[in-house]
């Protein structure tokens, strides 16, 4: 079946526009992540859903980061005001509910000038 | 810090020799992951070792876990140029599925 899909895969912004990026995750799976990886970094965690939920939102740098989801499926990631050091690519991954495995999307590139 | 680091930061082998990589980490775990992300591209699931083993095989690739030591390895035998990419080691505490990722070795293969 499809995996998780994110779009757009590429998002060239001005410093101080807002964006929104999604995550349609693999259809069932309850579970939904978000992480960042800043160029030549490990990945930061942001943020999870469970279904429409999110009981850790831990990893938002700063309140100009938002995320929601509807239902147990799509999600975006908003994120208000960019700066330039939000450049990176935003991750998404999900899973079934309680497992263990996170499947990933291919990222978003954002790159903030 | 829950974060795992890893070891060697790059990597640089011929192809058909062994590649080897360490993640060492600092607290409990459910379990820990190996991930590898080519360049460009999402990161790709790879083999997870859950806390009370010790070692996994998968293909050419063999892991292992030592909880005494808080530490994992990654083998990757006969290398050839496609696994030339970042490796991650990830980890799950206890509480939830969250996963904390370390820097990541980048591995070169070279043909």
């Amino acid at each position: 079946g499809a995996g998780v899909s994110q779009s757009p895969s590429n998002k060239v912004t001005e410093k101080g526009k807002d964006v929104e990026l999604r995550c349609d995750p693999i259809s069932g799976h309850t579970a939904l992540y978000w992480y960042r990886q800043r160029l030549g970094q490990g990945l930061e965690f942001l943020i999870y859903f469970q279904g429409n939920s999110a009981p850790d939102k831990s990893g938002l740098p700063s309140d100009r980061f938002s995320a929601e989801r509807t239902g147990e499926s799509v999600s975006t990631l908003t994120i208000q005001r960019t700066q330039q050091e939000d450049s990176a690519v935003y991750l998404c991954a999900s899973s079934l509910a309680r497992t263990d495995t996170q499947y990933f999307g291919p990222g978003t590139r954002l790159t903030v000038l | 810090s829950q974060q795992g680091e890893e070891d060697p930061q790059a990597l640089s082998i011929q192809e058909g020799e062994n590649a080897t990589m360490n993640c060492s980490y600092k607290t409990s775990i459910n379990n820990l992951q190996w991930y590898r992300q080519n360049s460009g591209r999402g990161l790709v699931h790879l083999i997870l070792i859950r806390s009370n083993e010790r070692e996994k095989h998968s293909g050419r690739l063999r892991v292992t876990l030592d909880t005494s030591k808080k530490s994992s390895s990654l083998l990757i035998t006969a290398s050839r140029a496609a696994d030339t990419a970042s490796y991650f080691c990830a980890l799950e505490v206890a509480a939830g599925n969250k996963l904390t990722f370390g820097g990541g070795t980048r591995v070169l293969v070279k043909p």
